[in-house]
């Protein structure tokens, strides 16, 4: 079964630090990756997501991921932190699970802190 | 375009009723999938519908039903209440829904409390 796990519960950075969001997950197959941010009571937005191709992905805010096949990692970056950008994060995987089923696995989140 | 809109935003309810939450997909939309988000289990797939047929499913029992509606709308339902089913229910819509990859978009959720 495929799995996914977020390193770090909680990071604290300063306003203008790199952010590093680490995902790694478990899959038989090469998956879809997704990044979701989810601002409090809100639901999640999505940030970025690899499919096929480019390895490197950009998505909106400022954020990057990059798709490495031989770590199983898609780690989540930003070169300089925004106090916007606290929230919590969450790292999904989608594939087939048991022949056609499929589903989205997500992460436990990390939750983002920023420091002004 | 709206976005995706769920109803009602906040429910209390006591153990052993039963409880309809309902999900406005996107216009265009075919696939609407739910998910629970609890404190303890983090974000959990449920189901996903595509053209009013349950095409995908979790690990969750039999308590936990849903359908949906030529327009798209979805909604599910969960009898026998208990109290770890108190969790933030999210619906989420797409056009390809998750064989694809197509962009899934969430709603705000509904909070469900469980007394």
């Amino acid at each position: 079964a495929q799995s996914v796990t977020q390193l770090g519960s909680h990071v604290s950075v300063s306003e203008g630090a790199l952010v590093l969001l680490r995902c790694n997950y478990s899959s038989s197959v090469p998956p879809y990756l997704f990044w979701y941010v989810q601002y409090p009571n809100q639901g999640l937005q999505l940030l970025l997501k690899y499919t096929t191709g480019a390895t490197l992905v950009k998505g909106i805010n400022g954020f990057e991921a990059e798709f490495k096949k031989s770590e199983t990692s898609f780690h989540l970056t930003k070169p300089s932190a925004h106090m916007s950008d606290a929230a919590e994060y969450f790292c999904a995987v989608s594939e087939a699970s048991g022949g056609s089923n499929y589903k989205l696995t997500f992460g436990k989140g990390t939750l983002l802190t920023v420091n002004p | 375009k709206a976005g995706v809109t769920q109803t009602p935003r906040y429910l209390i309810k006591t153990r052993g009723q039963q409880v309809t939450l309902s999900c406005s997909p996107i216009s265009g939309h075919r696939s609407v999938s739910w998910y629970q988000q609890t404190p303890g289990q983090g974000l959990q797939f449920l189901f996903e519908y595509f053209s009013e047929t349950q095409r995908n499913k979790g690990n969750f029992p039999g308590r936990f039903s849903g359908r949906q509606f030529s327009n798209s709308r979805s909604e599910m339902n969960v009898s026998t209440l208990e109290l770890g089913d108190s969790a933030l229910y999210l619906c989420a819509s797409s056009w390809g829904g998750l064989v694809s990859t197509d962009t899934q978009y969430f709603g705000p959720g509904t909070r469900l409390t469980v007394l």
